[in-house]
Parts: C-alpha cells; structure tokens; sequence
C-alpha cells in the first residue's frame, strides 16, 4: 500500500518566486497535515484538513503561504512570494480518523537563495 | 513552558545495551502519546503509540506512560548500529479553549548513538 507522497523532493528557488508543494495522502485518511521542520524550531505544525476543509490554520507563519486540500487524494502547500527563511523541509503527513496516529510522507527540502 | 520536552543528546549507548530515551509534557490531559524515529535526512517514522498507563512492548521496543507524572519514555534493549537516530515525542494535547481541536505536538528529539 502506498504511503504518503510529496513532490517534489528538492526545491531550489530565488527569493520572490513562488512556491508550491504537493501531498497525496494515504488511501482512505481523512486528515492531512502539513508541518515544517528547522533545526532551530524542530517540527511545527502549519495546518491540517479534515475531510478536505482546513481546521486549524495557526501554525502558519504568515500570509505569504497557503494551503488548498480541493479534494481528498490532493493538497497544495504555497509560499508567495518566499524568501530565505522559508528554508527548511515540509513534510505532509495523514492519519484516520481513528487512531491518531500519523504516517509521514517523505518531505520537500526547500532552499530559497 | 514548552509543552514536549526531550533531552537533545547526544545520548550514546554500547551496542547490546539498553537505550532510555524520555519525554515530558505540559500538565494538560494529554490522551495519546507516540514515539517516532527519524534517520538523518529521512521523515520521521512512526515506532509506537501508547494510550494508557503502563508498558506496551513491541520487539525490542518499549512504551512507558506514567500520567500522573507527565512522564513518557521509550526504552530500546539490545540496542543496534541501526537504531541510531533521532528520536521524537508527540502527545496528542487537547486545545486551552476547549473543543475538539487536538493537535500532535512534538519535542525536539533525542539524538541517539549506538556504538558497534
């Protein structure tokens, strides 16, 4: 059974472009989370969907990014304009509804120069 | 305070040994309780899950929950080369204001060496 994809691995881009990543969940869960990780921060968490609307949208840093789940095998994470502290690795993780646990996809290392 | 506390290490271990690795969190009614491994590099992959007071063993692999105490810790037996990593905590808290909104919240990791 597939496990959580994201795409695309590495991303390099100047500061001002616009960036967008991508997340298909596991089969079958009906939430998605989107999380950022530094080494100064650890793992925060920006936002995450249930059943494709967004529950909680606190964690995100500002309004330069934005989420979209438009439907339940898809989610859109973008940053515009970025700039170089956005670097860091997001990862797009899923769970069911029950239990909690989430599986984790394999990450987006982004590097804005 | 921060709500997941963990030791950042490095924590090093003799191959063969017991590796005990804790975790701490804020005084809410926390519910669930994970323990993840992260390879450097790789995302974080989940190991175990712990709901109720008490040890849940899986392999080489140990839980232990102690709510009164806010206290969770993972102990790893005949620790290998292979287990070296970081290891994260996530308690699932619920919101200050209420509701159902419950998020993971995750410590910093402890980074765990296991000397061949």
């Amino acid at each position: 059974d597939a496990g959580v994809i994201q795409s695309p691995r590495h991303e390099v881009t100047e500061m001002g472009q616009e960036v967008t990543l991508r997340c298909k969940p596991i089969s079958g869960h009906d939430y998605l989370f989107w999380y950022r990780q530094t080494m100064m921060r650890g793992l925060e968490l920006l936002i995450y969907f249930n059943n494709n609307v967004p529950i909680d949208d606190s964690g995100m840093p500002e309004d330069r990014f934005s989420a979209k789940m438009p439907n339940a095998s898809f989610s859109t994470l973008k940053i515009q304009p970025s700039e170089p502290r956005d670097s860091a690795v997001y990862f797009c993780a899923s769970r069911a509804g029950s239990p909690y646990e989430q599986y984790f996809g394999p990450g987006t290392r982004l590097t804005v120069t | 305070q921060k709500e997941v506390e963990q030791n950042s290490g490095p924590l090093s271990v003799p191959e063969g040994a017991i590796a005990s690795l804790n975790c701490t969190y804020s005084d809410r009614v926390s519910q669930s309780f994970f323990w993840y491994r992260q390879y450097s590099g790789k995302s974080p992959e989940l190991i175990m899950s712990i709901y109720s007071n008490g040890d849940k063993e899986d392999g080489r692999f140990t839980a232990q929950l102690n709510k009164a105490s806010q206290y969770v810790s993972l102990l790893i037996r005949d620790s290998q080369p292979s287990d070296s990593a970081t290891y994260l905590c996530a308690v699932r808290i619920p919101p200050i204001s209420g509701g159902s909104n419950y998020k993971l919240t995750f410590g910093k990791g402890t980074l765990l060496t296991v000397n061949p």
